[in-house]
């Protein structure tokens, strides 16, 4: 069974302090490991996706990194405009296209 | 062009009432996906449409959870005789065929049952 964990669960920065959240997961078959953001009250905006270990994607202060076992989502310089939570899913080669999702990381960032 | 829509975005109803959920996909897209987000839990999915193609219902909770999509687009989940634990946030998304996967989202409908 596919499975997603994210470490923290809260983070809390000041602007301007650097920090990276983790996604750990287990997937019969990577086809692609997906990074969301969700305010609250809104669905999950589509982030970032990556497809194959030593992949990295980068937006503004957001950069996302994948090897065989996790993913790095690194936060540089935060703003208090990138406080939301942020979530991590996984599709794997089951045949199904459903996300599995880790249940987030809520980050605050203090002007 | 327009994202995701669904309605209603609150809905309140009694333990044992039936409610039905709609969503409206992004047009020309053609896979349709429902999930469910309770408090504390990560997402959770409930049912994927792609086309024509049988749905996968994998995900239902139970049989009170039905879904249907109408000509390819507009789809409804449907919770018979409602329980406390069905309040959730469910969530629609849809995707373009080609795109591997990128699944884009409705801002939800918040269930509350009483």
């Amino acid at each position: 069974e596919d499975q997603v964990t994210q470490s923290p669960e809260a983070l809390r920065l000041q602007e301007g302090e650097s920090s990276s959240l983790n996604c750990s997961y287990t997937v019969s078959g990577l086809r692609g490991l997906f990074w969301y953001r969700q305010d609250p009250g809104k669905g999950p905006e589509f982030l970032f996706t990556l497809y194959s270990a030593g992949e990295e994607k980068e937006k503004e202060r957001l950069k996302a990194t994948l090897t065989k076992k996790e993913s790095f989502l690194h936060i540089t310089a935060p703003k208090p405009e990138d406080s939301a939570t942020y979530l991590c899913a996984v599709a794997g080669q089951g045949g199904s296209e459903k996300l599995v999702f880790g249940k987030g990381t809520k980050l605050t960032v203090n002007p | 062009g327009a994202g995701v829509s669904q309605s209603p975005s609150n809905k309140v109803t009694e333990k044992g009432k039936d409610v039905e959920l709609r969503c409206d996909p992004i047009s020309g897209h053609t896979a349709l996906y429902w999930y469910r987000q309770s408090l504390g839990q990560g997402l959770e999915f409930l049912i994927y449409f792609q086309g024509n193609s049988a749905p996968d219902k994998s995900g239902l909770p139970s049989d009170r959870f039905s879904a249907e999509r109408t000509g390819g687009s507009v789809s409804t989940l449907t919770i018979q005789r409602t329980q406390q634990e069905d309040s959730a946030v469910y969530l629609c998304a849809s995707s373009p065929r080609g795109r591997r996967n990128i699944q884009y989202f409705g801002a939800g409908t918040r269930l509350s049952v009483l």
